[in-house]
């Protein structure tokens, strides 16, 4: 089955710092790549995605592209703010299942 | 409501007693999901509905779970005889078509917590 490896957390910058998360991947098939993310006390929500290789998803200041000679989707942003403090999860998405990553836990301070 | 909307928001258990956790998906959203997400892990997949039908319960743990959508809406996690290590959040999320052109973005609660003692 598919599966998803991120960097572990916790991650701690200080406020416009750049960001980056590191994520690569294993699927049978040509996934859709996800990242999701979950503020405090909220649910997750979709961060941004991307559906085959090369493609570049972005939202928010974030940035991810779609690398199949890698099997990876690294996350970035250039600045970051303390309003991103969250935990991100990388995602492969295939048929009717999403696999997650652990998640990585971003706090950023001022 | 405009989101999923999940309910227990907590659950304690005793080891051995049956627990029902719902879901109410946004309206009019043909896909539902549920996922269990233990502490410090990703969500794992349990299962998926497409209207009423079960389409995919490859990921349910043991024959102790069982989940149901009778009317294509509101969708019921059961867990019977519970272990500790059912403890976990129980993630519920829903899209609004169905997986014909590969799965895209999933709308998630808040999740139920259950904890077995």
């Amino acid at each position: 089955g598919d599966s998803v490896t991120q960097m572990e957390g916790p991650v701690t910058l200080s406020e416009e710092a750049f960001l980056t998360i590191n994520c690569t991947y294993t699927a049978t098939g040509y996934p859709s790549l996800f990242w999701y993310v979950q503020y405090p006390g909220e649910g997750l929500q979709l961060l941004l995605k991307a559906t085959k290789a090369d493609d570049k998803g972005s939202n928010k200041g974030f940035e991810a592209t779609y690398r199949k000679e890698t099997t990876s989707f690294h996350l970035e942003k250039g600045s970051v703010q303390v309003s991103d403090s969250a935990v991100y999860f990388c995602v492969t998405g295939t048929a009717s299942k999403l696999t997650f990553g652990t998640g990585t836990r971003l706090q950023v301070t001022l | 409501g405009a989101g999923v909307s999940q309910s227990p928001r907590y659950k304690v258990a005793k080891r051995g007693q049956d627990v029902a956790l719902r879901c109410d998906p946004i309206s009019g959203h043909v896909s539902l999901f549920w996922y269990q997400q233990a502490l410090g892990q990703g969500p794992e997949f349990l299962t998926y509905f497409q209207n009423e039908a079960q389409l995919d319960k490859s990921g349910l743990p043991s024959d102790r779970f069982f989940a149901e959508r009778p009317e294509g809406s509101v969708s019921t996690l059961k867990i019977q005889r519970t272990q500790q290590e059912d403890s976990a959040v129980y993630l519920c999320a829903s899209t609004l078509v169905g997986l014909a052109g590969g799965i895209g973005e999933l709308f998630f609660g808040e999740g139920s917590r259950l904890t077995v003692l």
